[in-house]
């Protein structure tokens, strides 16, 4: 059975960092595209990294701010969060991809973690 | 970047068809994928590549693309399917890849 379990999440206060962990079992993660999905109270699903094999993009709301990551030993995936705002107050769900003919979707979520940057 | 474009809401007698739409530039060039969001939980793939249903997904839920707009349709609307629907695609750039998603649509079942 695959499972994605997020931990990490919490209250940080502005200009804090955390970091997020997406434990994964039932598939290999250096195998797959692994992606950080976020959503704020009330609001919409928001794209923030993706690591594919070697490569990592990010979303223009976090780039030079986060970083993702990968243990292929643990079978995990990272998100480190640097200088947070108050903006950056979401839940953060894990993801993997599937990718067939040029496109990639989302086959597995985690149930996510809640981080709440305030003072 | 590329922009993906849904109706705020959507309502819907029990027993009606639903139509959710996502416009986009072109977007019938690209493969549209869809997905179930319900309060609380984490979002659920309900379409992919335009039309597919993973197993599980009943055959009440269809979808199409085609010039600028992809269409996610839910026939027979139950209570069960009162939820926000998200549709997205993947980019790649010279400069790498994105995942793009549409602002969301809340389904209400009246």
């Amino acid at each position: 059975e695959v499972q994605l379990v997020e931990t990490g999440g919490g209250l940080i206060q502005p200009g804090g960092s955390v970091r997020l962990s997406c434990e994964v079992s039932g598939f290999t993660v250096s195998d797959n595209y692994m992606s950080w999905v976020r959503q704020a109270p009330g609001k919409g699903l928001e794209w923030i990294s993706v690591i594919l094999r070697g490569d990592t993009y990010y979303g223009d709301s976090v780039k030079g701010r986060f970083t993702i990551s990968r243990d292929n030993s643990k079978n995990t995936v990272y998100l480190q969060m640097n200088s947070l705002r108050v903006a950056d107050t979401a839940v953060y769900y894990c993801a993997s991809h599937y990718c067939t003919a040029g496109s990639c979707y989302i086959d597995y979520w985690g149930r996510g973690t809640l981080v709440t940057v305030s003072s | 970047s590329y922009v993906l474009t849904q109706p705020p809401s959507v309502s819907v007698a029990p027993g009606k068809t639903a139509t959710i739409s996502c416009g986009g530039n072109n977007i019938g060039s690209k493969r549209v994928h869809w997905y179930q969001q319900k309060p609380g939980q984490a979002p659920v793939l309900v379409i992919y590549s335009d039309s597919d249903r993973p197993s599980g997904i009943p055959a009440r839920l269809s979808g199409s693309n085609s010039g600028n707009t992809a269409t996610l349709t839910i026939s027979r609307v139950e209570a069960g399917d009162e939820a926000d629907y998200y549709c997205q695609v993947w980019e790649v750039w010279e400069s790498g890849s994105d995942v793009i998603f549409g602002g969301g649509t809340k389904l209400t079942v009246l």
